[in-house]
């Protein structure tokens, strides 16, 4: 079964940082392109980053650039997202969610989300 | 950056009605449009992709349509599983890559 399972939030200060880490199963993801999508509190969704499947290719949402760094080791089959300098407006759920093996760049499958709240 | 604009933001509907949901895009983008469904609590699913392409395993009562700008999503027969947010993705013009707002389709 095709899965992704985030891990790493938590409750952190204005200011400090948190490691976001996404484990695949069920695929290989060396050959996939992968994202970050974040949801705040009873809002949508927002984009937040983009890796592909070699890690040449690399972007990022204005809110996060400069303060978020997005990588993977696919020799572990693992996405990351390290977040420093968070903000209150950074709180939300993070999804990581995987690039279908095709030309098109949307998300076919996605993770359940884990929860970052970022509070003094 | 491409500002994809969904309507209604809630949509009332009976079980076994008929729902369509619109998302409208500032620009073109012509056939690169996804359409995701999100109950509370868990994950996006997709829905459908190039604007009118079913997912693994999506029933046949989800069906999407439209091009360039404006794209419907239409569930012919609503059963109480399809109630959730419904939203739109352009995967034409990135980065960034932008959603609709999202659409609730909630029980009349």
């Amino acid at each position: 079964e095709v899965q992704l399972v985030e891990s790493g939030g938590g409750l952190v200060q204005p200011g400090g940082s948190l490691r976001l880490s996404c484990a695949a199963s069920g695929f290989i993801l060396s050959s996939f392109g992968m994202y970050w999508v974040r949801q705040a509190p009873g809002k949508g969704l927002e984009w937040v980053s983009y890796i592909s499947s070699s890690s040449n290719t690399i972007y990022y949402a204005n809110s996060v650039k400069g303060r978020f760094t997005i990588s993977r080791d696919n020799a572990k089959n693992s996405l990351y997202l390290q977040m420093n300098s968070l903000r209150v407006e950074d709180t939300a759920v993070y999804f990581c969610a995987r690039k279908p093996f095709v030309v098109d760049y949307y998300m076919d499958v996605w993770g359940k989300g884990t929860t970052v709240t970022v509070s003094s | 950056e491409i500002v994809m604009t969904q309507s209604p933001a809630t949509l009332s509907v009976s079980p076994g009605d008929r729902a369509t949901l619109s998302c409208r895009a500032s620009q073109s983008v012509s056939t690169n449009l996804a359409w995701y469904q999100q109950k509370p609590g868990q994950a996006p699913r997709l829905l459908i992709y190039d604007a009118s392409t079913r997912a693994t395993g999506v029933p046949a009562r989800f069906s999407g349509g439209g091009s360039g700008t404006e794209f419907t999503l239409t569930i012919s027969s609503l059963q109480s599983e399809d109630f959730a947010v419904y939203y739109c993705l352009q995967y034409k013009n990135w980065p960034p890559w932008t959603f609709g707002q999202g659409t609730k389709v909630e029980i009349k």
